[in-house]
């Protein structure tokens, strides 16, 4: 059964750093392009950055420059180190399995599987 | 960025009625869209990919249409567990998925 579960979240101050952890079970995280989404609260979602199977990362340009995607292949773990944190940072991290389905001549990525999210409140 | 622009931003419905909530792309997306539902306090899940193709274990009173810029997303006929948001996602722009708003389907 694929299974990502979060952690790392919780409370730090403007400019301070954080380290998110996604565990992996039931897949190969390294064999997978592998996501990090948030949710501000009450609010709607964001694509935050993406780690491909080869290794290449991206980030959205709200994050760009302050956060890194990375992952253990040892540990089948995905994380998110983030710095410089801001206020408009807090939100619910949520880590997806990026899924490509291959049809009509093309393939269509969506996100399969989510872990069940970890709060960043960022806050003096 | 592709925007996208789902609408009614709220409904509310009975049980047993037909619903249909319409996403729209800032520019054509070919089949690349997505739609999921949310509920309160949990993740996201993955309801239709590639505009119209149901993922495995969702009813199939959910389905999915349209190509380009147009998409909709219809629930048959409503039951108690399907009161919840649904957001609709493009997946043409690879390095820079966007999401609907959101649709907050509440009971009427």
């Amino acid at each position: 059964e694929v299974q990502l579960v979060e952690s790392g979240g919780g409370l730090v101050q403007p400019g301070g750093s954080l380290r998110l952890s996604c565990a992996a079970s039931g897949f190969t995280v390294s064999s997978n392009y592998m996501s990090w989404v948030r949710q501000a609260p009450g609010k709607g979602l964001e694509w935050v950055s993406v780690i491909y199977s080869g290794g290449s990362t991206y980030y959205a340009d709200s994050v760009k420059g302050r956060f890194t995607i990375s992952r253990d292949n040892s540990k089948n773990t995905l994380y998110l180190q983030m710095n410089s944190l801001r206020a408009e940072d807090t939100a619910v991290y949520y880590c997806a399995r990026d899924r490509y389905y291959y049809g009509s001549g093309s393939y269509y990525p969506s996100f399969d599987y989510w872990g069940q999210g970890t709060l960043v409140t960022v806050s003096s | 960025d592709i925007q996208m622009t789902q609408s009614p931003s709220s409904l509310s419905a009975s049980v047993g009625d037909r619903v249909t909530i319409t996403c729209r792309a800032s520019q054509s997306i070919s089949s690349y869209l997505n739609w999921y539902q949310q509920k309160p306090g949990k993740a996201p899940k993955l309801l239709i990919y590639a505009a119209s193709s149901l993922q495995s274990g969702v009813p199939s009173r959910f389905s999915g249409s349209g190509s380009g810029t147009d998409f909709t997303l219809t629930i048959s006929s409503l039951q108690p567990e399907d009161f919840a948001t649904y957001y609709c996602q493009q997946s043409y722009s690879t390095l820079g998925v966007t999401f609907g708003q959101g649709t907050k389907l509440e009971i009427k």
